[in-house]
This record gives C-alpha cells, structure tokens and sequence, in this order.
C-alpha cells in the first residue's frame, strides 16, 4: 500500500518569508514518482512538478525548489521568498508504479496563507 | 500538455436527482481519471477509465452510483447518481500524461441541497 503524510495542515507566514512544505512517503516500490500539485481557491488542481525515485537531484525552478531524500523518504517543497499569490493548497502525491501503474495516492495537502 | 474541460463548473442539484459531469480532452488520451474531493478534504480516486471497456473502480466506489461513460478518446463522463447531501464534493478529470504523471481538469463544484 502507498501512503503520503503531509503532516503540515495550516501554515501561515508573510509575504517575502521563505516557507517549506514537508512530504514524507512510504511505498513498497522500486520505481515511483512523486508529485506536487498547487489548488488555488479557485479548485483547479496545478501540476508543479514530478520527480522519478531513480533521481534524487535537487530542482529549482524559480522561487520553487525540491528536496527530495530517499534516505528518509522524503520530498519536501521550498517556497522563497513567498508571495500572496502563493496562497493555496499544496498537496504531495505518490505513484508507485509496480503496484499502481498511473494511480495516484495524495497527500492530505498543506493550506499555506502568505499574508501581505 | 492536453487541454482539459469539463461541464458544468458547478452545480446545485436536489437531493435524490442525478448529476452527469462532462470531461473534454484537446487530444487522445488511453486513460481518464475520476476523483472526488470533499470539503476540506484530499482527493480520492473513484475510477479509472480506458475507452472500450468498464470503469475500473477503486473500494467504497460502485458503479450504481457513480456510473462512467467512456465513448471516445477525448470524452468522458461521470453520473453522480440519487445524490446526497454527502456528494457535494469537488470532481475532477484527469489524464494520464506520462509516467504515474496526471493532469487535471478545472473540476465540478457540486452542492446537493
């Protein structure tokens, strides 16, 4: 069985705060991918990025990055310098792809308010 | 990536009525995805749709209540039957867009009254 615990549920910080979402999984799989995803007040759910379990190289993309460990099975998602538009609700998914081909298990997400 | 609708935005429906939802793919795709998020909650998966043969349901789904239609490759749609106030809920489509990738369509907003 996969499993995804954001153990975050609210976070709240002000704007130009650097701010980290915490990702811890557990699968049995050899080959996975992790996930982030943006839902914004608005409902729409916004592909941020995927990491494969065979790469464990840090990404940045912008203000983003990743840290991904499989060490401690973790993929934890940085936020610099943090703006209002970053509001929303992020959540960490898993697709473990031996056990579940294309199926994804999510996390049960992290609110973040970045106040002005 | 494809572009994804679907219809209606949002709904309030009676209870006891039935709620059909549309998702609308720019392109061909082999596997479409339903889920349900309720309020405050995360996403579960409801099922998995290929185009010719049955929804795959994941456990607590069933088919009587949640009846899918996959005619095509670019259409799918989502029957949310003898509603209740328990299925208001957010729905979303996805696809599949590469390895254990999914993109997601803008979902339905559902209120049952």
């Amino acid at each position: 069985a996969q499993k995804v615990t954001q153990a975050q549920t609210e976070i709240s910080v002000v704007e130009k705060e650097d701010v980290t979402l915490d990702c811890v999984y557990e699968t049995r799989d050899t080959t996975y991918y992790l996930f982030w995803y943006k839902q914004p007040p608005s409902g729409e759910l916004v592909f941020l990025i995927r990491r494969n379990s065979f790469d464990e190289q840090n990404e940045i993309s912008g203000r983003y990055s990743w840290n991904f460990q499989k060490s401690t099975s973790s993929f934890n998602f940085t936020i610099t310098a943090s703006q209002v538009v970053d509001s929303a609700v992020y959540f960490c998914a898993l697709s473990g792809i031996e056990t579940s081909g294309s199926r994804l298990t999510f996390g049960e997400g992290t609110q973040l308010t970045v106040n002005p | 990536s494809a572009v994804i609708s679907q219809k209606p935005s949002r709904d309030i429906c009676q209870r006891g009525t039935s709620l059909t939802i549309q998702c609308q793919v720019d392109s061909q795709v082999t596997m479409m995805f339903w889920y349900r998020q309720q309020p405050g909650q995360s996403l579960t998966l409801i099922a998995t749709a290929n185009q010719g043969s049955e929804a795959t349901y994941e456990s607590g789904f069933v088919i009587d209540k949640f009846p899918i239609s996959r005619p095509n490759l670019t259409f799918s749609t989502l029957t949310v039957s003898n509603l209740s106030p328990e299925d208001s809920s957010i729905y979303l489509c996805s696809i599949s867009g590469g390895p254990g990738t999914q993109y997601f369509g803008p979902g339905t907003r559902l209120l049952v009254l």
